[in-house]
């Protein structure tokens, strides 16, 4: 069973650097079929993506981000990261990590969620 | 971008009621249309993916259709743990856009 799990601070300072990490188990992030992806969603509100990596280091940002936001993947600890820099309060939300399947373009699983505030 | 608007933002039902939630996107999206379900204080969850493929567990009870630019979520027989909120999803174009959601609530 795939299970995504982020992790992170849940605070950080308003112009500091959101850095969230994502944890898969039970299958590679290797694997060409898939690739992985970031999304948020403010409290009360709908969902934004942020973002996304493909197994070859590939990447696309939501270009309301793109200055801001990075996505890179580390194989070796099936891990991919996200750091969102020059926060505000605008970007307090949960974010989720999700992985993404080739063809659809569909997120078919996804980790719990985790709160980031952005307050001094 | 691609603007999904869904309709309804919110609707009443009973269970065993039939359900229908529609989906405009402001382009076509050919068959790049995928259908979340979310639950309080809950990641998501993938119902259906290409438009009318039901994700590998998700009751029949869920289908879904429609091409170019209009689609529709059916929940058929609805169940006490289908009160939700519903996304749709399109994944024709960066950037990947939402609906603003679609809110089922108990009669």
């Amino acid at each position: 069973q795939v299970q995504l799990q982020e992790s992170g601070p849940g605070l950080v300072k308003p112009s500091q650097t959101l850095s969230l990490t994502c944890t898969v188990s039970g299958g590679s992030i290797s694997s060409a079929s898939y690739y992985c992806s970031w999304i948020r969603q403010p409290a009360g509100k709908g969902l934004e993506w942020i973002g996304r990596i493909y197994t070859s280091g590939s990447t696309d940002y939501n270009p309301s981000l793109k200055s801001r936001v990075t996505i890179s993947l580390d194989t070796s600890k099936n891990q991919f990261s996200l750091k969102l820099s020059s926060v505000t309060a605008a970007d307090t939300a949960v974010y989720y990590c999700a992985r993404t399947q080739y063809g659809s373009g569909s997120y078919d699983y996804w980790g719990q969620g985790t709160l980031v505030t952005v307050s001094s | 971008d691609i603007q999904m608007t869904q309709s309804p933002s919110s609707l009443s039902a009973s269970v065993g009621d039939r359900v229908t939630i529609t989906c405009r996107a402001s382009q076509i999206i050919s068959n790049f249309l995928n259908w979340y379900q979310q639950k309080p204080g809950k990641a998501p969850k993938l119902l259906i993916y290409a438009v009318s493929s039901l994700q590998s567990g998700v009751p029949s009870r869920f289908t879904g259709s429609g091409s170019g630019t209009d689609f529709t979520l059916t929940i058929s027989n609805l169940q006490p743990e289908d009160f939700a909120t519903y996304y749709c999803q399109q994944s024709n174009r960066n950037p990947a856009t939402f609906g603003q959601g679609t809110k089922v609530e108990i009669k």
